[in-house]
């Protein structure tokens, strides 16, 4: 079967950096996605990856290892409105869309 | 631009009830689709539409029917509604199927079936 693994709640400092982990297994791999999701709100699109790597966008950074089937979303200098919920989702060798059910990350002053 | 718009925001049921959930896009997207939300769970694909006048199955269609008869609008009817169907619904959107095509969402129905 097809699986995307994310722990469930994370808990932070604001001005810190944390880092959200993601394994997955699918049937075939196009695509590694990571949305951002506030209470109550729609899921908005933050990054992209396909090839082996780092990608870096302002302060946030999404890693990902296609061996390993694994990815990591870095959030740097966070600030409290970055309390929200973190989607992975990966597209499988159909297109699809597989997706983690999210990392809760809360932020502490 | 509106981007995708989805209505209504909040709906509350009897089983066995029916109801559409609209929803329409501004973008000129060939691809939208339908998931649902429930907690603890990843998005679950509904139906899915890659053009006017296709609609697909996803993971989890049963009790609910799609129609695409234009570009733009892409509803779902719920057809008797269970209380198993109690779910946050969204619809998205995205230029193609292609793997790095991003989907646009919209703000979301919380439905309650009693």
């Amino acid at each position: 079967g097809q699986n995307i693994d994310q722990p469930t709640e994370m808990t932070a400092t604001e001005g810190a950096i944390v880092q959200i982990n993601c394994t997955y297994q699918t049937s075939g791999f196009n695509g590694l996605f990571w949305y951002q999701q506030h209470a109550g709100e729609a899921p908005t699109f933050l990054s992209y990856n396909v090839l082996d790597g780092l990608e870096e966008k302002g302060r946030f950074s999404s890693f990902l290892s296609r061996s390993k089937g694994y990815s990591y979303l870095l959030l740097k200098e966070l600030q409290m409105k970055d309390s929200a919920s973190y989607l992975c989702a990966v597209k499988d060798s159909n297109y699809q869309l597989i997706w983690g059910a999210g990392t809760k990350l809360i932020i502490k002053p | 631009n509106a981007g995708v718009t989805q209505t209504p925001k909040f709906q509350v049921l009897k089983t066995g009830q029916s109801m559409t959930l609209q929803c329409a896009q501004d973008m000129n997207h060939e691809y939208m689709s339908w998931y649902r939300q429930d907690p603890g769970m990843g998005l679950r694909l509904i139906h899915y539409s890659v053009g006017a006048g296709i609609t697909d199955q996803g993971e989890v269609p049963n009790g609910y029917n799609v129609s695409r008869s234009t570009t733009e609008d892409f509803p779902l009817r719920l057809l008797s509604a269970a209380p198993s169907q109690t779910s946050v619904y969204f619809c998205a959107s995205s230029a193609g199927e292609g793997g790095n095509e991003k989907l646009f969402f919209g703000s979301g129905t919380q439905l309650s079936v009693l």
